[in-house]
């Protein structure tokens, strides 16, 4: 299995502060890489996807980058609605299995 | 609006059997593929099974493999997961997402929780 690996697992921050999140795939993945947003109580939510791509609705603060094994998720000015955890996932191929990074929580 | 609707949840004893299901509603069914995601509580995203929209093809997370079934009835707009001999480690929340072409999981579920404990 592709493993993913997330770093930091914590991120203290403060609301305007620009944040970036590390996500690090055991081998080429190309850039089938997704990241989501969960809340405490609620289902995950997709912000991006194919590495860079905004998912419609989400602000324009979140991006994303990288390809091959190296991906990054920026939040460009921290707001108080992002205190949450982010995982990443890579997707590469449907007959192999998905799997996620181990989450990063962004607290206060 | 997109509807995903888990059900089947419960409590299950060591070793039992249970049957869940995700009713969608409002887009063209069989033309997504279909998964299954589960979170133990406190804990991380776990990718379970996926099926594609015509039934055809199915894959398993290793730790499943043998004792969980994906399967759907596209006539009913449906998704299953039968699970087999539960352990305490499958205790967690069941989510059910789809996909398609590029775009992972852009709908979840509300999730179903099942504990696995005597």
């Amino acid at each position: 299995d592709i493993q993913m690996t997330q770093s930091p697992s914590t991120l203290s921050a403060s609301v305007g502060d620009r944040v970036t999140i590390t996500c690090r795939a055991s081998q080429n993945i190309n850039s089938w890489l997704a990241w989501y947003q969960q809340k405490p109580g609620q289902a995950p939510k997709l912000l991006i996807y194919k590495a860079s791509t905004l998912q419609s609705g989400v602000p324009s603060r979140f991006s994303g980058s990288g390809s091959g094994t190296e991906f990054t998720l920026t939040i460009s000015c921290l707001q108080p609605d992002d205190f949450a955890t982010y995982y990443c996932q890579q997707y590469s191929s449907y007959s192999v299995s998905w799997t996620f990074g181990q989450g990063t929580k962004v607290e206060i | 609006e997109v509807h995903l609707v888990e059900s089947g949840g419960g409590l299950v004893q060591p070793g039992g059997s249970l049957r869940l299901s995700c009713a969608a509603s409002t887009f063209t069914f069989n033309n997504y593929w279909m998964s299954w995601v589960r979170q133990a509580p406190g804990k991380g995203l776990e990718w379970v099974a996926h099926i594609k929209g015509d039934g055809s093809e199915t894959h398993y997370a290793d730790s499943v493999k043998g004792r969980f079934t994906i399967s759907r009835d596209n006539a009913d707009n449906s998704l299953f997961l039968q699970m087999k001999y539960l352990g305490v480690d499958d205790t967690a929340v069941y989510y059910c997402a789809r996909t398609v072409g590029p775009t992972p999981f852009d709908y979840w579920g509300q999730g179903t929780l099942v504990t696995v404990s005597s």
